[in-house]
């Protein structure tokens, strides 16, 4: 099956510990992307990557932070200085166009839940 | 459909009739929008995308249309179902010709009642 994976679905943490959520996919997608959901809100963005080691600041980056060292993976870590970060957080990739968008696809997300 | 707070805009349809929700963009520049569906707890599901160069897309018992002269973009359900009952919401690429960053509306709620 082809698609992308984000592990753990659920995930508890203290308050002033770092936490990395993970983003898998299959799909040969060269862009890869990380959002923040906030009940009842749209999607927010907080890095995005269109290739390996490359990545760059979205809407909302403080407090995170990102790495690309394979293509089929993009993991993001929630730092401690990430003020309010208790939100469902989805990961997305999709085709790199030239010149011209394309779909993204989404995981299933993981619900952070930081007390 | 833009929400204040945390009380998103609601739509509620009869099962059978047709659903149309609506979305403002902002950027008269973005040249690629979307509809995503998204079930409670899940992420969001492709729906149908149109490019600035069309005014009509159809697909599967949607539509979308898109009015560039006011910067309204909307989403036709025929015979709306139950299983259709999720929170929509509408995106546009922002950055044309300088990648795929999407942004998001705040979305739609619908609510399909038998």
């Amino acid at each position: 099956d082809g698609g992308i994976t984000q592990s753990p679905k659920y995930l508890f943490r203290k308050e002033g510990q770092n936490v990395t959520l993970s983003c898998e996919q299959n799909l040969n997608h060269d862009a890869m992307y990380w959002y923040r959901q906030d009940p009842g809100q749209g999607l927010r963005l907080i890095y995005y990557s269109q290739i390996v080691n490359d990545f760059q600041k979205g809407d909302i980056a403080e407090g995170y932070s990102v790495s690309r060292e394979k293509k089929e993976s993009f993991p993001l870590t929630v730092t401690s200085a990430q003020k309010n970060p208790t939100a469902f957080y989805l990961c997305a990739s999709s085709t790199k166009g030239q010149g011209a968008a394309y779909e993204q696809y989404f995981g299933p997300g993981t619900r952070l839940t930081v007390t | 459909g833009e929400s204040v707070g945390l009380h998103l805009p609601t739509l509620s349809v009869q099962e059978g009739d047709n659903s149309i929700i609506n979305c403002a963009y902002s950027n008269s520049a973005s040249d690629y929008f979307i509809w995503y569906k998204q079930e409670s707890g899940k992420g969001p599901q492709f729906i149908i995308d149109i490019r600035s160069n069309m005014d009509k897309r159809q697909g599967q018992r949607v539509t979308v249309l898109l009015n560039k002269t006011v910067k309204h973009l909307s989403l036709q359900i025929a015979a709306t179902q139950p299983g259709d009952s999720a929170v929509y919401f509408c995106a546009e690429n922002m950055a044309p010709g300088g990648g795929n960053k999407l942004t998001f509306g705040t979305g739609t709620q619908l609510k399909v009642e038998l």
